[in-house]
């Protein structure tokens, strides 16, 4: 069984540059999650994506979009990069039923270093 | 709106003592719980989880957590301490959106 898998390990970006984040779900899994984690802080949510869709987001302005493909894998973009983007990007995924019923316990992936100067 | 405190950010602790890290938590309804660690530039690792049933879980590792509605709290507990538990210990609650407390960084001392 293949875990969640992230890229790239890490990422340099100048402030205003956009930037791409990848994930691959776990075997099984529908939904893919992504939060923040900033230095010193605990992980913040991001949004989720159930079906191709969002289904859910936190309180993370626009520039914060995201996709899910129909292999469940998923992308997070961030356009005009800002200096308190800096963090690790971490990917979580999940199983949830197709009633939309209550979701399974999230599996992390090894998260992306972001460093924008 | 759900929460989650972890009073200490920091605690140290001898090898073979025992352990509790406490997380307290807000939530409208029946919360899911859990537990994660987490190493230096690692990603999150599920020690153990609560979403109903017996309030005393067993997780990995050692590890276990009670759950006390009374209290909001869902505190995490090991009996002997190793050199290799030494790590970020994150205390989160909810479902689609988990939330996740800021952390409480463990230190052993030999």
């Amino acid at each position: 069984e293949t875990g969640v898998t992230q890229s790239p390990t890490h990422l340099i970006k100048t402030r205003g540059q956009q930037v791409t984040l990848r994930c691959s779900s776990q075997s099984g899994h529908n939904t893919v999650s992504w939060y923040q984690q900033a230095l010193g802080q605990g992980p913040q949510f991001i949004f989720q994506y159930y079906r191709e869709e969002e289904n859910g987001r936190g309180n993370f302005p626009p520039r914060f979009s995201g996709l899910q493909f129909p292999n469940y894998s998923s992308e997070l973009n961030v356009n005009a990069l800002e200096l308190d983007d800096s963090a690790l990007y971490l990917c979580a995924s999940s199983f949830r039923d197709w009633s939309g019923g209550a979701e399974d316990e999230q599996f992390f992936g090894p998260g992306t270093r972001l460093t924008v100067l | 709106a759900q929460s989650v405190t972890q009073p200490d950010i920091h605690i140290t602790v001898s090898e073979g003592a025992s352990l509790e890290l406490r997380c307290n938590y807000s939530y409208g309804a029946t919360p899911y719980l859990f537990w994660y660690v987490q190493s230096p530039g690692q990603g999150l690792q599920l020690l153990l989880k609560y979403f109903s049933g017996d309030t005393l879980v067993q997780g990995i590792k050692g590890f276990e957590a009670e759950f006390k509605r009374s209290q909001s709290s869902f505190n995490l507990r090991k009996p002997s301490v190793h050199w290799s538990d030494a790590a970020e210990y994150f205390c989160a609650v909810g479902g689609n959106d988990m939330r996740f407390g800021a952390g409480t960084r463990l230190t052993v001392k030999p």
